[in-house]
């Protein structure tokens, strides 16, 4: 079984300042990871994923991802946010086993961008 | 390109009340889930399909829901008789794998938010 912890319920940050959402993981196999973005009143959209490869992922809107596996994370980033960011930021894992293709989400981040 | 299409986008029912959603994947996809959302528990995984075959309803709540997809573009969640704890917003999701490789990455509707009074 994996499972996903997001460790920041709410994130407070001032415009242009830089932002980290963490997120670790565990599983007893490979995995992919995944960080979605939910808008008000709109569905998740993908902000970008780590598949293999560079273990840095760089994504839409300016945001990346560092994939550390021995640290089990995929802690997201952006050097200079801006109040259209401000939205909820889901991480989310996939496994190479048996459940191939069913992702296991975190509860979730509230990102508040303020002026 | 189409997206995945939900309907309703809203629903208010009594409690007791059949409700049905529909989701239509987008084209290609072979993969669709159908997810609830609620401040309490967060995003659950209620049930999904691969290549129109339910392969894990482990996370329907009870009986009072069911799940169909009768052919690839089309997939129903129903939930009779409705109580007020399942009012949430519903996400359809579909996928397809990357080449040969199923990686789960998403692409999610806009939701179905459904009041139960």
């Amino acid at each position: 079984a994996q499972s996903v912890t997001q460790l920041d319920s709410q994130v407070p940050v001032f415009e242009e300042a830089p932002v980290e959402l963490r997120c670790n993981y565990s599983s007893s196999v490979s995995v992919y990871l995944f960080w979605y973005v939910q808008y008000p009143n709109q569905g998740l959209q993908l902000l970008l994923k780590y598949l293999s490869g560079s273990t840095l992922v760089k994504g839409i809107n300016g945001f990346e991802a560092e994939f550390n596996k021995s640290q089990t994370s995929f802690h997201l980033r952006k050097p200079s946010v801006h109040i259209s960011d401000t939205a909820e930021y889901f991480c989310a894992v996939s496994d190479l086993g048996t459940n191939a293709g069913k992702s296991t989400f975190g509860d979730g981040t509230t990102l508040t961008v303020k002026p | 390109d189409a997206g995945v299409i939900q309907s309703p986008r809203h629903e208010v029912t009594e409690m007791g009340q059949e409700v049905t959603l529909r989701c239509k994947p987008i084209s290609g996809h072979n993969s669709l889930f159908w997810y609830r959302q609620t401040m309490m528990r967060g995003l659950e995984l209620l049930i999904y399909f691969n290549n129109n075959v339910p392969i894990d309803d482990s996370g329907m709540p009870e009986d009072r829901f069911s799940a169909k997809m009768p052919n690839a573009s089309f997939s129903t969640l129903k939930i009779q008789p409705s109580e007020p704890r399942d009012s949430a917003v519903y996400f359809c999701a579909s996928s397809k794998p990357s080449g040969r490789v199923v990686t789960g990455e998403l692409f999610f509707g806009e939701g179905s938010r459904l009041t139960v009074l």
